[in-house]
């Protein structure tokens, strides 16, 4: 099955700094992944998503992008705010079946 | 336009006794999935089901652990006979497809065994 690996697991920057946090995938058939925002105690919130027909995609100041060859995908923020400050997750579609494998999560801290 | 609503928000248990937690999908999602998040680590797979079925159960324990979405009403996380293990943060999910992979999650129910 799918297997999803994060780094790093925390990550402090300071406000204005740019984050980037990275992913890899181990199923090649995997063409779904997701980012999720969780704040403490909240529920994890889709920030942006990629599927595998583009290499790239940005939401202001938030992108993330999609090597298939080398079954990684990045997320990066930039200009980072105080708020941005929780714990991100990425994730793969495993299957047909919608269901997500998560990595183990990037505590960010941005400093102002 | 309610989301996926969660029921309890905390729930807390002796051990040996049972834990059942609800899931009403978002109206028009027929696909729940449920996951567990032990403290400081990333959300787990248990099960994905469909009205009256269950697709996919590789992520459940086997013993004690049994989910249902039935026709009408909410899914159901049932746990019988918790352990101290079984603490933990129990997030739904529902989607309106089985394969976009686009899931919303509810704010989850937090079960603590002592």
């Amino acid at each position: 099955g799918e297997n999803v690996e994060q780094h790093p697991s925390t990550l402090s920057v300071q406000e204005g700094d740019s984050a980037v946090i990275k992913c890899t995938y181990s199923d090649s058939a995997s063409n779904y992944f997701p980012w999720y925002k969780q704040e403490l105690g909240k529920r994890p919130q889709l920030i942006i998503d990629i599927r595998s027909n583009v290499g790239e995609k940005k939401d202001q100041r938030i992108a993330v992008t999609l090597n298939k060859t080398a079954k990684h995908f990045s997320l990066h923020i930039t200009e980072t705010q105080p708020e941005d400050s929780a714990v991100y997750f990425c994730a793969a579609m495993e299957g047909s079946q919608g269901n997500l494998i998560f990595g183990k999560g990037t505590k960010l801290s941005v400093k102002p | 336009n309610a989301g996926v609503m969660q029921n309890p928000r905390h729930l807390v248990r002796r051990r040996g006794q049972e834990a059942r937690l609800r899931c009403s999908p978002v109206k028009g999602h027929s696909h729940v999935y449920w996951y567990r998040q032990l403290p400081e680590e990333g959300l787990k797979f248990m099960v994905y089901l469909q009205k009256e079925n269950i697709i996919d159960e590789s992520g459940m324990p086997k013993e004690r652990f049994s989910a249902e979405f039935p026709k009408e009403g909410p899914s159901i996380l049932r746990i019988q006979q918790v352990v101290r293990g079984d603490s933990a943060a129990y997030f739904c999910a529902s989607s309106p497809a089985a394969n976009t992979g686009e899931l919303f999650f509810g704010e989850g129910s937090r079960l603590t065994v002592l």
